[in-house]
């Protein structure tokens, strides 16, 4: 049982490249969510998906995208990066309603210059 | 909107040391209320959740009381130690809607010396 998978650990991205951030979970779990964590200022909420089929906006989506490609598999797409995306991005699941506690993936450091 | 406030870091105590880190949280329904530990260089861990008001959520020595009186979740242990060096984040779940987010404080870097 791996829980929560994010792959790569580490990426260095030029301005205006793009990039995938996989993320996968093998607990069943329906909710899944993509954090952001910069210094001073704790982890705030890029996207989720309550569901399978079902993606929406967090608090910080603009320069992202999702795909929710089915239940196990959640990913964060970067399509021109800026260097303000430089970060420590986390994936979570949650199993679903009445439980709402949150597990974490590794986490993906990402640097733009 | 909701939001959580925790004490700033570093927080550097000897081996031993009793342990406070406060929290407390501004909501307007009735959420969860979570530490969660990041050891260097990996993931969020949960440490310990409380679910309703006066529970007490314990793990690993640590502890927390869920108060709705003073809005507050603060993390205590009796004796750290150097494996303790850790961050900690206090959050609470927003339950309105479908989302069910995490909220963050900014969380308190602890460095406990031998």
């Amino acid at each position: 049982n791996a829980g929560v998978t994010q792959t790569p650990k580490f990426q260095v991205l030029k301005t205006g490249q793009s990039m995938t951030l996989q993320c996968a979970q093998d607990m069943n779990h329906n909710s899944m969510y993509w954090y952001r964590q910069d210094p001073g200022m704790g982890l705030r909420l890029i996207y989720y998906s309550a569901s399978e089929g079902t993606t929406d906006k967090g608090e910080v989506p603009n320069g992202y995208n999702v795909s929710r490609l089915n239940k196990r598999e959640f990913s964060l797409r970067l399509e021109s990066a800026a260097p303000s995306q430089t970060s420590v991005y986390f994936c979570a699941s949650r199993p679903g309603q009445g439980i709402d506690t949150q597990y974490f993936g590794p986490g993906t450091r990402l640097t733009v210059l | 909107g909701d939001s959580v406030t925790q004490m700033e870091g570093p927080v550097t105590l000897s081996e031993e040391a009793f342990l406070t880190i406060n929290c407390t949280y501004t909501a307007t329904g009735y959420p969860s209320l979570f530490w969660y530990v990041q050891y260097p260089g990996e993931g969020l861990q949960l440490l310990l959740k409380a679910t309703k008001a006066d529970d007490k959520g314990s793990n690993k020595g640590f502890e927390a009381t869920y108060r709705k009186e003073t809005t507050s979740f603060h993390l205590e242990k009796g004796s750290v130690q150097v494996s303790d060096s850790a961050v900690y984040f206090c959050a609470l779940s927003d339950r309105s809607g479908a989302t069910n987010k995490l909220i963050f404080g900014t969380g308190t870097l602890l460095a406990v010396q031998p």
